[in-house]
């Protein structure tokens, strides 16, 4: 079964320090990993994935992420937050045997609040 | 850019209605998926289709049912609304894996 975990509700950061958002998955196969970020009253957007290759993936807004097999993690990552970065963020995963057609697992969200 | 539109941004309804969510996408994309999003709970989804008259039950089905009778319309249907099912309803398409989500629904029904 696949899984996704966000340890943390809610992460605040100072404007201009690096951010870290935690995740943590299960899967059974090879993980394709996605990030996404939800703006007050609107949908999800993707940021980044991950399918194979490079641990460090880069993706919009400055933001990168780390997968990590070892430990299952792929962490979010931003060098400095802007107060704009404040918003809703989901890690989701699927497991790689399967088609684009099957569905992704999303975590609970971790909300960021960057704060001038 | 991919859109996907939804068909209202706000929606109330009382107890035992026949509520209809549409969802349309302009790039062609086979597959379609319905979430409810719930604070605390994250996205979990209600049903996905990969293909016109195709579709799987997602982790909670039950009181939803979908209708996808042409490629770029994918329909909610809650027979009989109850009070928990007020939530944010969220739509998305995809065809390479990345999913691309419409603005969302906030039906509440009373």
């Amino acid at each position: 079964a696949q899984s996704v975990a966000q340890p943390e509700d809610q992460v605040n950061v100072a404007e201009g320090n690096p951010l870290t958002v935690k995740c943590t998955y299960s899967v059974s196969g090879n993980p394709y990993l996605f990030w996404y970020v939800q703006y007050p009253n609107r949908g999800l957007q993707f940021l980044l994935k991950y399918i194979t290759g490079d641990n460090l993936v880069k993706g919009s807004y400055g933001f990168e992420a780390e997968f990590n097999k070892s430990q299952t993690s792929f962490h979010l990552k931003k060098p400095s937050a802007l107060v704009s970065d404040s918003a809703l963020y989901f890690c989701a995963v699927r497991d790689a045997r399967y088609s684009s057609a099957s569905k992704i697992i999303f975590g609970s969200g971790t909300r960021l609040s960057i704060r001038p | 850019d991919v859109k996907v539109t939804q068909s209202s941004r706000y929606l109330v309804k009382r107890t035992g209605e026949k509520v209809f969510l549409e969802c349309v996408q302009d790039m062609d994309h086979e597959n379609m998926f319905w979430y409810r999003q719930d604070p605390g709970l994250g996205l979990r989804l209600i049903y996905f289709s990969y293909d016109v008259k195709m579709k799987e039950k997602g982790d909670i089905p039950e009181g939803y049912s979908v209708s996808r009778e042409k490629k770029e319309r994918f329909s909610l249907i809650l027979e009989s609304a109850s009070t928990n099912q007020t939530s944010m309803y969220l739509c998305a398409s995809s065809s390479t894996g990345i999913q691309f989500f419409g603005p969302g629904t906030r039906l509440t029904v009373l």
